[in-house]
């Protein structure tokens, strides 16, 4: 059963606008988030993380929110470019157990 | 700069061998793991270790071992290789917690 799901395989966004990448997950317990980027022949490397404690944290362009009644964290990149394109994989924790990854979400920005 | 570093990054093996993914960390981390990557299933964990000698299973632990014999080096051992084992294997280290801070460029792995 898949505790994080990421339901959009992809997205394409153009150069400037904003993409938003979208995460469910079931356990009510999940309490750390994080996302987390991948390009193609690289590891992934982190990006940005929330507590539950917080709806919303930002880095730059970066900003992710949570929803904890409706079990639902996004990722909004603002304004998007091209090195932006890369597999975006959110992750759940609970306490100090192991991350459960969603199945992710390939973003594609183009001029 | 810091570096989790995996031997191979393709590996072509055949059914019935015995495999060893090798994979390196220079940031003195306690915590090691390895994740299989999927297309459709993300990144599952299928072991880690929080301390050399030290080993605890992941979501998906069948037909693998590992050993971490020291505190940079963490290997994962397909047993007796199996078409399915055919992955992208994801070595990772981190300091605090069961969260990995930095992964390895991976190894592509097919059992033929």
């Amino acid at each position: 059963d898949q505790q994080v799901k990421q339901n959009s395989p992809s997205l394409s966004v153009q150069e400037g606008r904003i993409s938003i990448l979208n995460c469910d997950y079931t356990n009510s317990m999940f309490d750390y988030f994080l996302w987390y980027k991948k390009y193609p022949a690289e590891g992934p490397t982190f990006l940005i993380s929330i507590s539950s404690i917080k709806d919303k944290n930002e880095d730059g362009r970066f900003t992710v929110f949570l929803n904890k009644s409706a079990k639902h964290l996004s990722l909004h990149i603002v304004p998007s470019q091209p090195g932006d394109s890369a597999v975006y994989f959110c992750a759940a924790s609970w306490s100090t157990d192991k991350l459960i990854f969603g199945t992710g979400t390939r973003l594609q920005v183009f001029p | 700069d810091v570096k989790v570093t995996q031997s191979s990054r393709y590996l072509v093996k055949r059914t019935g061998e015995k495999v060893f993914l090798e994979c390196v960390q220079d940031m003195d981390h306690e915590n090691m793991f390895w994740y299989r990557q999927d297309p459709g299933l993300g990144l599952r964990l299928i072991y880690f270790s929080y301390d050399v000698k030290m080993k605890e299973k992941g979501d998906i632990p069948e037909g693998y071992s590992v050993s971490r014999e020291k505190k940079e080096r963490f290997s994962l051992i397909l047993e007796s290789a199996s078409t399915n084992q055919t992955s992208m294997y994801l070595c990772a280290s981190g300091g605090e917690g069961l969260q990995p801070q930095h992964f390895g460029d991976g190894t592509r792995l097919s059992i033929l």
